[in-house]
């Protein structure tokens, strides 16, 4: 069955080291997300992808990066990390061929910065 | 932009009451609504939605939400609720590739 898997399903690290979230779907899917999820403020966009070698920012992208360079994957960077992205993240895609825009999501990666 | 309010973060009920969460959203063009469930540790799974047609969706778990165009609202109801209910629920709005989502509801059903 296809799915979305995230790596790692949880990680400390400190204050400005680089970390690195993995994001793999086998969907086969164009589009994919990043949010995060922060008690009170819902799921937040950080980065989006339409296809390979295509990203855009949103809505908290401050501190983030990605790049797509296959279908399946979806990297989130954190350049340096800070206390404030402690949050949980996760991953979605959807098929741009589907007008709908149902989102499949990840199970998560709960991050902490100490 | 869309945009979507949840009007209540949390919703306590005991077992077998009915429970209704509500969801209003704001948009200048017609959109497509979702609600998504999270079940504790887990990610979002999509619960039901409307896109287009008759106005009231259902889903395969006893749910149901009511599209009001007028009062541009999607609230969730479901007539009798278990225990395995306990979750976050998201309203969500799309348009095109752009997707938002409430700050959700904690519903939280009582023995």
């Amino acid at each position: 069955d296809a799915e979305i898997t995230q790596s790692p399903r949880h990680k400390i690290t400190e204050t400005g080291r680089q970390v690195t979230l993995a994001c793999h779907q086998t969907w086969n899917h164009n589009n994919m997300f990043w949010y995060r999820q922060d008690l009170g403020h819902g799921l937040r966009l950080i980065h989006y992808s339409y296809g390979v070698q295509d990203t855009n920012k949103g809505e908290v992208s401050d501190g983030y990066s990605v790049s797509r360079s296959n279908t399946e994957d979806l990297p989130l960077t954190l350049e340096s990390a800070a206390s404030s992205q402690t949050s949980v993240y996760f991953c979605a895609s959807s098929d741009r061929t589907g007008r709908y825009n149902e989102q499949f999501f990840g199970p998560g990666t709960r991050l902490t910065v100490l | 932009a869309q945009s979507v309010t949840q009007l209540d973060s949390q919703v306590p009920v005991f077992e077998e009451a009915p429970v209704e969460l509500r969801c209003n959203y704001s948009s200048s063009v017609s959109v497509y609504l979702f609600w998504y469930v999270q079940y504790p540790n887990q990610g979002l799974q999509l619960l039901l939605k409307y896109l287009s047609g008759s106005t009231l969706v259902e889903s395969i778990n006893g749910f149901e939400a009511e599209f009001n165009k007028s009062q541009t609202s999607f609230h969730l109801r479901k007539p009798s609720v278990h225990i395995s209910d306990t979750a976050e629920y998201f309203c969500a709005v799309s348009f095109n590739n752009d997707m938002r989502f409430g700050a959700g509801t904690r519903l939280t059903v009582k023995p």
